[in-house]
């Protein structure tokens, strides 16, 4: 049981690239959710969606497109990448669509842009 | 603004050691508090997800309570070891069609051998 499984875990990009985050889960969870974690800041949330087709905003979604074709699959795109996108970012599923049941994380990709 | 707080912010202990923290969050259209537990260079471990006031919690050493009419969760570790040492996040669930994570900075546990 793999649980969530994220790629790459290192990325160095150069200002105005763009990349994609691969995020799978094969627990057969609703929701999945895509996290920035930055020095001195709170997880903070980009995009996150409750099943198959179905996405919508976080807290901070400017500069990231995502989309849920299949249940297993949540990629997060940057489009032109900016300094500002360095992170580390978090992908998180749940059984639950409604949030009462614990969020399972990725190990976790750190991003750099140069 | 929906604000979780956490407290201390960082904290160290000696082996074998009792310790305590505290989350504080809304005390309104509450749904569940969630708390993690989030080593360096891993990824956040889920512990507890409570839903009830009232509600005690109990992994091991480390046990939570909730109380959701005045907004606030303790963690308990009852004899801290250096294994311990992580990061304990909470995150507060609000009710209503908004269900987003709002989570708080954490308490930084440091365990001395």
């Amino acid at each position: 049981n793999a649980g969530v499984t994220q790629t790459p875990k290192f990325q160095v990009l150069k200002t105005g690239q763009s990349m994609t985050l691969q995020c799978a889960q094969d627990m057969n969870h609703e929701y999945m959710s895509w996290y920035r974690q930055d020095p001195g800041m709170g997880l903070r949330l980009i995009h996150y969606s409750v099943g198959a087709g179905i996405t919508d905003q976080g807290e901070v979604p400017n500069g990231y497109n995502v989309s849920r074709s299949t249940t297993e699959d949540f990629p997060l795109r940057l489009l032109s990448a900016a300094p500002s996108q360095t992170s580390v970012y978090f992908c998180a599923s749940s059984p639950d669509r409604a949030g009462a049941n614990v969020l399972t994380f990725g190990a976790g990709s750190r991003l750099t842009v140069l | 603004i929906l604000n979780v707080e956490q407290s201390p912010q960082s904290l160290h202990v000696q082996e074998g050691d009792s310790t305590n923290f505290t989350c504080s969050f809304p005390s309104s259209n509450f749904y569940a508090l969630h708390w993690y537990r989030w080593e360096t260079a891993k990824s956040p471990e889920a512990l507890f997800v409570m839903t009830l006031n009232g509600d005690e919690k109990k992994k091991g050493r480390i046990s939570a309570t909730l109380n959701t009419k005045e907004g606030y969760s303790y963690l308990y570790i009852k004899g801290s070891q250096p294994e311990d040492s992580a990061t304990y996040l909470c995150a507060f669930l609000g009710a209503g069609n908004n269900r987003k994570l709002i989570w708080g900075l954490g308490t930084s546990l440091a365990v001395n051998p």
